[in-house]
């Protein structure tokens, strides 16, 4: 069975560029679920999707956007680079909401220089 | 407060010993809690989940929950090296599609 798949895993992208983080959830999984990761914020929550509808969506500017496809993959999208952005994001598969637990890819590391 | 708090740690203990990690929450009507384990590099594992009040057990992990004290904690017995990790205990929101995580808590298992 196939596990969580993120692409691509590393980004190096310039201040003021936009980038697009793609994720395919497990079989059969129809929540997908973004998080940042970095070391002075942890794990923040970015948004949620399910069936492709954004059903939550965390304190982040809205130069971040997400969106879900009919086959449950999913993409975010971080216009208008910041340095700030530099950190891991961390795609969640789950079956069918948060109270099933997360299955996570190994995610993007995206360095803004 | 924290929604989710940890002790960032580290925590140290020797090889063969038990690790006690603890969470506690402000969520008084959350019903699921689960334990991440994340080593360097790489990305969350789950390793253990628990509804109920009381102890689970699952190989050398326990989690224990006392939703009374909005506690929740993971001892891992006869530690290892390979446990050094950092666990990340997460709480799912209520009705809120999203799960909130501890910031971790760093442990170090010595040979």
């Amino acid at each position: 069975k196939a596990g969580v798949t993120q692409t691509p895993r590393y980004l190096i992208k310039t201040r003021g560029q936009q980038v697009t983080l793609s994720c395919s959830p497990i079989s059969g999984h129809r929540s997908v679920s973004w998080y940042q990761q970095t070391p002075g914020q942890g794990l923040q929550f970015l948004f949620e999707y399910f069936s492709e509808t954004q059903r939550n969506k965390g304190n982040f500017p809205g130069r971040f956007s997400g969106r879900q496809f009919s086959n449950s993959r999913s993409e975010m999208n971080v216009s208008t680079l910041e340095l700030g952005d530099s950190a891991l994001y961390l795609c969640a598969s789950s079956f069918g909401d948060e109270s099933y637990g997360y299955t996570f890819g190994s995610g993007t590391r995206l360095t803004v220089v | 407060q924290k929604e989710v708090e940890q002790n960032s740690g580290p925590l140290s203990v020797p090889e063969g010993a038990i690790a006690s990690l603890n969470c506690t929450y402000s969520d008084r009507v959350s019903q699921s809690f689960f334990w991440y384990r994340q080593y360097s590099g790489k990305s969350p594992e789950l390793i253990m989940s628990i509804y109920s009040n009381g102890d689970k057990e699952d190989g050398r992990f326990t989690a224990q929950l006392n939703k009374a004290s909005q506690y929740v904690s993971l001892l891992i017995r006869d530690s290892q090296p390979s446990d050094s990790a950092t666990y990340l205990c997460a709480v799912p929101h209520t009705g809120g599609f999203k799960t909130i995580f501890g910031a971790g808590t760093r442990l170090f298992v010595k040979a």
